[in-house]
């Protein structure tokens, strides 16, 4: 069972340029987040998605975009990437029962602006 | 708005017992998770408190108690893999968020 997928794993960007991180899992989650990680730092919500369609900003939205077309998918984008943006970020997601507050994470996609 | 707040920083032996404090103050708070993450990791879920009390998993345990906003992770047995960072996260009723804490970073020494 692959549980959460992400890539790419690592990625150099240069000042300016766009990406998208792609996510996808394979459990029927309802619920997908985005989080970014900084060094010594705790998880910051990006954005999230209850379902296919909706999608919602989280604590820090800004420089991003996402889009939910499937239950599967949830890509992030990066547009005119900065170096405030180096982080590392994970995708998760959490099923039907998420009232156990299990989420379930990626291994992560290292990504450097520079 | 909302805040956590845990230790940065603990330092226990092995086989010792510690714990990690959380406070936090939000609206819209439906429960609190901790979770695991090792250098270079992902996070791993520990356990969940969606009522106030104790649960228990193996030598974790976890505590809540909603009227002091407060919650805390209970290690026993602490073996040197417990070394690694952990995080409380409070799950909002608002979207179903979960918004986490900084993190307390844990030392097991020999």
């Amino acid at each position: 069972n692959a549980g959460v997928t992400q890539t790419p794993k690592f990625r150099i960007l240069k000042i300016g340029q766009s990406m998208t991180l792609q996510c996808t899992q394979d459990m029927n989650h309802n619920y997908m987040y985005w989080y970014r990680q900084d060094p010594g730092m705790g998880l910051k919500l990006i954005y999230y998605s209850v379902g296919a369609g909706i999608t919602d900003k989280g604590e820090v939205p800004n420089g991003y975009n996402v889009s939910r077309s499937t239950t599967e998918d949830f890509p992030l984008r990066l547009e005119l990437a900065a170096p405030s943006q180096t982080s590392v970020y994970f995708c998760a997601s959490s099923g039907l029962g998420w009232d156990t507050g299990e989420l379930f994470f990626g291994e992560g996609s290292r990504l450097t602006v520079l | 708005g909302q805040s956590l707040e845990q230790p940065s920083e603990v330092t226990a032996v092995e086989g010792a017992i510690v714990q990690i404090n959380c406070t936090y103050q939000t609206s819209g708070f439906y429960g609190l998770s901790w979770y695991q993450q090792h250098d270079g990791g992902a996070p791993t879920f520990l356990s969940y408190n969606g009522l106030d009390g104790l649960e228990e998993t193996g030598r974790f345990s976890s505590f809540l108690s909603r009227s002091d906003s407060y919650g805390y992770l209970l290690l026993q047995e602490l073996q040197m893999k417990d070394s690694a960072s952990y995080f409380c996260a409070v799950l909002h009723t608002g979207g179903f968020k979960t918004i986490f804490g900084a993190g307390t970073r844990l030392f097991v020494k020999a």
